[in-house]
């Protein structure tokens, strides 16, 4: 039902590098920003990224975003057990005039 | 600082209505886009609807199309999410969330039960 396509799960041993796709269209990644969110288990989404590769004070530099045409990525490096989260991204849909988010993305550190 | 601040838990009957607070402090809510976002039990984030102060504009999911009624009271900042003809796929936390560049701050969460 999202619009925002991402893959459910992804996994990486301690210190290794992981990437999340979100793939979208036109009306959504195509026309406006992308953020990501953390949501950590029983907790609010916490912003990751913001306008599509900016980091909000106190998100470590091991975050990083990307958007190229209609699909955007969140990279993560050095990984760390405290980065077992699920991740989602998010952007606004023109067509829809509706905020979206994507299916989300469980990030397992092996 | 500011913060979102949500009213407690409810649960409701399937066909009745729920309304949420989300009183905000340290600033003012006639300066602020407030939106609301909600999660099944382990379920994806699904926005629901938000206002936007600069187009004067409330924006909904067409999913909620007619049940569901964001409103403000200024005098007190608070901004209110009521969802009405509730079902038990309503069963759900909601979130009140600001908008600036991303939802950059979030209230508590409500956890809202529908059940008979």
């Amino acid at each position: 039902q999202s619009v925002l396509t991402q893959p459910p799960s992804v996994s990486a041993a301690p210190g290794q590098k992981v990437t999340i796709s979100c793939s979208g269209s036109t009306y959504n990644i195509g026309k406006n920003y992308v953020c990501w969110y953390q949501q950590l288990p029983g907790t609010a989404p916490k912003v990751l990224i913001y306008d599509s590769d900016k980091r909000p004070s106190g998100i470590p530099d091991r975050f990083s975003g990307s958007k190229s045409g209609t699909s955007a990525t969140l990279g993560i490096t050095g990984l760390q057990t405290g980065d077992e989260a699920d991740y989602y991204c998010g952007t606004w849909d023109s067509r829809l005039s509706a905020g979206v988010f994507g299916t989300g993305t469980r990030v397992t550190v092996l | 600082q500011v913060q979102l601040e949500q009213s407690g838990a409810e649960v409701k009957q399937p066909g009745a209505s729920v309304k949420v607070s989300c009183k905000v402090t340290g600033d003012a809510l006639s300066d602020l886009s407030i939106h609301w976002v909600r999660q099944a039990p382990g379920e994806g984030l699904e926005w629901m609807g938000g206002f936007d102060p600069e187009e004067g504009e409330t924006y909904y999911a067409q999913n909620f199309q007619g049940r569901l009624i964001l409103t403000e009271d200024i005098s007190t900042d608070t901004t209110y999410m009521e969802l009405r003809s509730l079902r038990s796929e309503d069963t759900a936390v909601y979130y009140c969330t600001r908008s600036e560049d991303s939802f950059d701050l979030w209230g508590q969460g409500t956890m809202v039960t529908v059940s008979s």
